[in-house]
């Protein structure tokens, strides 16, 4: 299986600051890289497919970039509600697996 | 708007049988440009891809589960299945179902997710 391997495991940050999460891959996952993210009690939220792609609805200040075993998912200026636990997920094969997370909180 | 709702048991007992079910609501689970796949989370282990089927049938399951695992469709009903066979506490989670995207591979929409308990 290939390890999805997500720095830091939390990270403390205040509304309006600039954020990155690290995912890296055990092996090159070329850009077959995903992005989620999870609040408390809620099923995970797909904010960023193929590395880079933001989903329909997903606002700007989200964006990915990376391609094969480093990746990383940008947030430009923090929300309130982007306080949350961060996932990234390869889809490169079988079997898909996900990083330990990332949780976001306040400051 | 598409919807995935889960639905089965929340208690199972020891080397019972887990079903769940999984209603697609709002679009047809026979289009070609989905599978439709089971996602387990607990705290231990984090998030686990279980396997997805397609709406013809064809199945890929983790190997980690595979000799415990059963998915299935029902294109009349709009629903797919899962059975885990010989649970344990291990297998104590919660359950989503959600809609993955054939050519990225990933879960565009899930559902609200399901607690399954395994205890006797």
């Amino acid at each position: 299986d290939i390890q999805m391997t997500q720095s830091p495991s939390s990270l403390s940050a205040s509304v309006g600051d600039r954020v990155t999460i690290t995912c890296r891959a055990s092996q090159s996952i070329s850009t077959h890289l995903n992005w989620y993210q999870q609040k408390l009690g809620k099923a995970p939220k797909l904010l960023i497919y193929g590395a880079s792609t933001l989903q329909s609805g997903v606002p700007s200040r989200f964006s990915g970039g990376g391609s094969g075993a480093d990746f990383t998912l940008t947030i430009s200026s923090l929300q309130p509600e982007d306080f949350a636990t961060y996932y990234c997920q390869q889809s490169y094969s079988i079997p898909s697996t996900f990083g330990q997370g990332t949780r976001l909180d306040t400051k | 708007q598409l919807q995935l709702q889960e639905s089965g048991p929340g208690l199972v007992k020891p080397s019972e049988t887990l079903s769940l079910t999984c209603t697609v609501s709002g679009g047809s689970i026979s289009s070609e440009s989905y599978y439709w796949g089971w996602i387990r989370q607990t705290p231990g282990k984090g998030l686990e891809w279980i396997g997805s089927i397609y709406y013809s049938g064809s199945t890929y399951y983790n190997p980690s589960l595979k000799t415990r695992v059963t998915m299935s469709v029902d294109t009349s009903k709009n629903q797919f299945s899962l059975k885990l066979y010989s649970v344990t506490a291990a297998d104590t989670a919660v359950y989503y179902c959600a809609r993955r995207n054939k050519i990225h591979g990933s879960g565009d929409h899930w559902g609200q997710g399901t607690l399954v308990t395994v205890s006797s």
